[in-house]
């Protein structure tokens, strides 16, 4: 079993639709979680990022993370064309530690209609 | 403008060959990293870097070599025993200081000849 699990999709979705992302975890010693958006041929851009549980809002995107389930969620309100990318989830134990590495799930692939 | 610039935007390895990407950052960052992303596989971490003269192998480092002689620089060598070389090369960078997430180039495409 994978430590992140994301569905990969495609996801295609009408414009102005409020688009659900998700992500399931194993391991419960996550504390920093972070969503990147991906266009394709670029590298990945930091889109929201939250320390352990909850919600932030920033604009049309909401993260929420919920620790006791493992899961955490990307909402996108009034989805746009330009909003059409890949969307990866990513998290780590801490920022205190070594490496701060980052787990990654596969991404997924949003395409939103006109 | 501050940010991280990959060079080049595509590369190609003949069998045998060793083939390096440039990894170029001017966000005064100490910590620097290089990432591997094949379809359907996420994210993968070759080698990351912390200081000047230091470096420590990631998940997936067989056939890569790096160096960080630079605070701007951490270059990555794809050596002739990487056997599967083809994929998406990305490196990333952050600040110091407990927070602080990574931030990522435009990546390197390799592919085989």
């Amino acid at each position: 079993q994978k430590e992140v699990e994301q569905d990969p999709g495609p996801l295609s979705v009408p414009e102005g639709a409020i688009v659900s992302l998700n992500c399931t975890y194993s391991n419960s010693a996550f504390q920093y979680f972070m969503w990147y958006r991906q266009y394709s041929r670029k590298g990945p851009e930091l889109l929201m990022y939250t320390y352990s549980s909850g919600n932030k809002e920033d604009g049309r995107f909401t993260a929420q993370v919920d620790k006791s389930s493992k899961y955490i969620s990307l909402f996108i309100r009034d989805s746009q064309p330009s909003d059409s990318a890949t969307y990866l989830c990513a998290m780590s134990v801490g920022y205190g530690g070594a490496t701060n590495k980052l787990i990654f799930g596969t991404g997924t692939l949003l395409a939103v209609q006109p | 403008d501050g940010g991280i610039t990959q060079s080049p935007k595509y590369l190609f390895r003949k069998e045998g060959q060793n083939v390096t990407l440039s990894c170029e950052q001017n966000l005064n960052h100490d910590a620097m990293y290089w990432y591997r992303q094949d379809p359907g596989q996420g994210l993968r971490l070759i080698y990351y870097s912390q200081i000047v003269n230091d470096f420590q192998k990631g998940d997936i480092a067989e056939g890569y070599s790096v160096s960080r002689e630079k605070k701007e620089s951490f270059p990555l060598t794809v050596t002739s025993a990487q056997k599967n070389p083809t994929a998406f090369y990305l490196c990333a960078s952050r600040g110091k200081g407990s927070g602080q997430p990574q931030h990522f180039g435009d990546g390197t495409r390799l592919s085989i000849l």
